[in-house]
């Protein structure tokens, strides 16, 4: 089905452990994004890309690093995780050509213990 | 820099009544507005959106916004609500121009008592 997919959806690692959220999508769309979605918090934006080999940092991207070698995958890494990292990941894409609106996939639970 | 407000946390409503769920903004540019929807352990997904033109915007499951430049909001409103329009709804700013940063607010939820 086309449209953006995450995985995984549910994770749960330790402190100081490497995590790779993936993200992928079908449309072609040029920009991509990472948010998290937290309590009191809303969403924040942790890094975007604009294409391929193109991203730049969001809101709060300490602690995360990205890539994007090809327009439809978009990962997300937690090079050393933290507690403080424990959330609701959100991947989106942005089509440009129907007002910028922006799809967002189903989102991956990640909790650090 | 712009910015949303989205004024109530959480909105209680009786099933069959209207809501308003209100949304400011602030922007030194012309925008795009728009409303998303979250059910529970779900993505966010797109409600309605102002891009230009008539002033008031509807979804297909009866929801309406308004844009009003003057007052800089964007609320949003149903006439009669319904158990499944239980949700978080957020409200969004996206600059006309340029790189258009999309701002999210912090969400209301809406809760539908029968």
């Amino acid at each position: 089905d086309a449209g953006i997919t995450q995985s995984p959806r549910y994770k749960i690692t330790e402190t100081g452990r490497q995590v790779t959220l993936m993200c992928h999508q079908t449309w072609s769309h040029s920009y991509m994004f990472w948010y998290r979605q937290d309590l009191g918090h809303g969403l924040r934006l942790i890094y975007y890309s604009a294409a391929a080999d193109i991203t730049d940092k969001g809101e709060v991207p300490d602690g995360y690093v990205v890539s994007r070698s090809k327009t439809e995958n978009f990962p997300l890494t937690l090079e050393s995780a933290t507690r403080s990292q424990t959330s609701v990941y959100f991947c989106a894409s942005r089509d440009t050509s129907s007002g910028n609106t922006i799809y967002f996939g189903e989102g991956s639970w990640l909790t650090v213990v | 820099a712009q910015s949303v407000t989205q004024l109530d946390s959480q909105v209680p409503v009786f099933e069959e009544a209207p809501v308003e769920l209100r949304c400011n903004y602030s922007s030194s540019v012309s925008v795009y507005l728009f409303w998303y929807v979250q059910y529970p352990n779900q993505g966010l997904q797109l409600l309605l959106k102002y891009l230009s033109g008539s002033t008031l915007v509807e979804s297909i499951n009866g929801f309406e916004a308004e844009f009003n430049k003057s007052q800089t909001s964007f609320h949003l409103r149903k006439p009669s609500v319904h158990i499944s329009d239980t949700a978080e709804y957020f409200c969004a700013v996206a600059d006309s121009g340029g790189y258009q940063k999309v701002t999210f607010g912090i969400g209301t939820k809406l809760q539908v008592i029968p």
